[in-house]
């Protein structure tokens, strides 16, 4: 079955302490992207990357560092986690050719307190 | 980079009538727009896409309208149904076909309510 995979799907944490998001997508996607989703701003890009080891910045980047090693793999790391990052976090991935639908993963919502 | 501007935030129609919504785009070079759907608690899903070599799509009570011109496109759900109660997001990007490297910029959201 296609699909994208996150972990955890929720996860409560303390200022400061350093955390990975997982994300896997088993459709041989090229491009990969997190989202961040808060009430009233809709989904904004965090990071996306186009393919293996090409990352770059979306609209919200501070805070956040990305990797990508694998073409399945887009883990979304916090160095140093702040109250304001709590939020609903998302992962995408799309072909770059042919039908470009985005497939959403199930969401992780992070709480930093 | 690109601007995206969605109205209304809310909507509200009665079943069975029309439902519109609205979203303009600043980057001329952007051309794909596909729109989501979120219901409550789960993961947005594609609904409906064009691209920018075409004006208007459809697929069965969904529509989707593009004026390149203005920059600007619609969504267009007849004959409304409970189910079609959701948050709807509209998004554009010229990174497809070559047109430039940004990611997918999403509008704000539409919380489409349906009246029975």
């Amino acid at each position: 079955e296609a699909q994208v995979t996150q972990n955890p799907r929720y996860l409560i944490t303390v200022t400061g302490k350093k955390l990975t998001v997982t994300c896997s997508q088993n459709m041989n996607h090229e491009y990969m992207s997190w989202y961040r989703q808060d009430p009233g701003l809709g989904l904004r890009q965090i990071y996306y990357s186009m393919n293996v080891e090409v990352t770059d910045k979306g609209d919200v980047p501070e805070g956040y560092k990305v990797s990508r090693k694998e073409k399945r793999n887009f883990p979304l790391i916090l160095e140093s986690p702040s109250p304001n990052q709590t939020s609903l976090y998302f992962c995408a991935s799309s072909s770059l050719s042919g039908a470009n639908e985005q497939y959403f993963g199930p969401g992780t919502r992070l709480t930093v307190t | 980079g690109e601007n995206v501007e969605q109205h209304p935030s809310t909507l509200s129609v009665q079943e069975g009538d029309s439902a519109v919504i609205k979203c303009t785009y600043s980057d001329s070079a952007s051309n794909y727009f596909p729109w989501y759907k979120q219901e409550l608690g789960k993961r947005p899903q594609l609904i409906i896409d064009i691209r920018s070599n075409v004006g208007e799509k459809k697929d069965q009570r969904i529509a989707v309208t593009l004026n390149k011109t203005a920059k600007h496109f619609s969504l267009h759900i007849t004959e409304t149904q409970p189910e079609d109660s959701a948050v709807y997001f509209c998004a554009a990007t010229p990174m497809y076909s070559g047109g430039g490297a940004d990611g997918l910029t999403f509008g704000k959201g539409t919380h489409l309510i349906i009246q029975p």
